[in-house]
């Protein structure tokens, strides 16, 4: 049991947009600690696609973007493309546990 | 560019004291900018957070993890290691090190190293 929630699994036909939320608590998210995301595609490292909620690190695209309210953050991904899928995976910090926390994963598929 | 490289035995006995060591090419792990953090994947999982080591040698623990764990630099060598002792099962799958920015994300990831804990 991951201590933030994502969905199993979104889908989205090519061109299209999908949201990928991520839920928290008032002791990670909700205490405003920085909310950031990571692309990992088949068989390899994960990858940083955003960071401190809404910034992206150089060379990712401007198709993908993130958004934070209060215990919840959400990634869109617009313009789908079939080198999007992949999963995702939020990440934040939790004061309680006293270090990092990452959500369970999203599995991306382009149909 | 700053490169990861995980390096490790392979295959540990139940009960034996895993570690792993991350060589850090291209750059120091004594940056006074970045800390370093342990994450693992087990099988067709998703990622889990085990700890992370300061520019001061403060360390972080998983709490589920935090009496069998520790972490360390070895500034000569450009490195840092992991040792987990008395492994089980549970502790089979692919270690990642990585280098953590101020908004504690990690902006380069190692290639991983797979562990696999059987007799």
């Amino acid at each position: 049991q991951s201590v933030l929630t994502q969905p199993p699994s979104v889908s989205g036909a090519p061109g299209q947009r999908v949201d990928i939320s991520c839920t928290g608590t008032s002791s990670n998210i909700g205490s405003r600690y920085d909310v950031n995301w990571y692309q990992q595609l088949p068989g390899t490292s994960p990858r940083l696609l955003m960071f401190a909620d809404t910034l992206r690190p150089s060379g990712v695209p401007d198709r993908f973007s993130g958004s934070k309210s209060g215990t919840s953050a959400s990634l869109a991904i617009s313009g789908l493309q079939a080198e999007d899928e992949a999963h995702y995976y939020c990440q934040s910090f939790d004061r309680i546990l006293g270090g990092s926390v990452f959500g369970g994963g999203t599995k991306l598929t382009v149909l | 560019q700053l490169q990861l490289q995980e390096s490790g035995p392979g295959l540990v006995k139940p009960s034996e004291t895993l570690t792993l060591t991350c060589t850090v090419l291209g750059g120091s792990v004594a940056s006074t900018t970045y800390s370093w953090d342990w994450i693992r994947q087990s099988p067709g999982k998703g990622l889990e957070w085990l700890g992370t080591i300061y520019y001061s040698g403060t360390t972080l623990y998983s709490p589920s993890l935090k009496n069998r764990l520790s972490i360390s630099v070895d500034a000569s060598n450009n490195q840092l290691s992991l040792k987990l002792i008395s492994v089980t099962d549970a502790d089979t799958g692919v270690y990642y090190c990585g280098r953590v920015t101020s908004a504690r994300s990690l902006d380069v990831w190692g290639i991983g190293t797979t562990v696999t804990v059987s007799p």
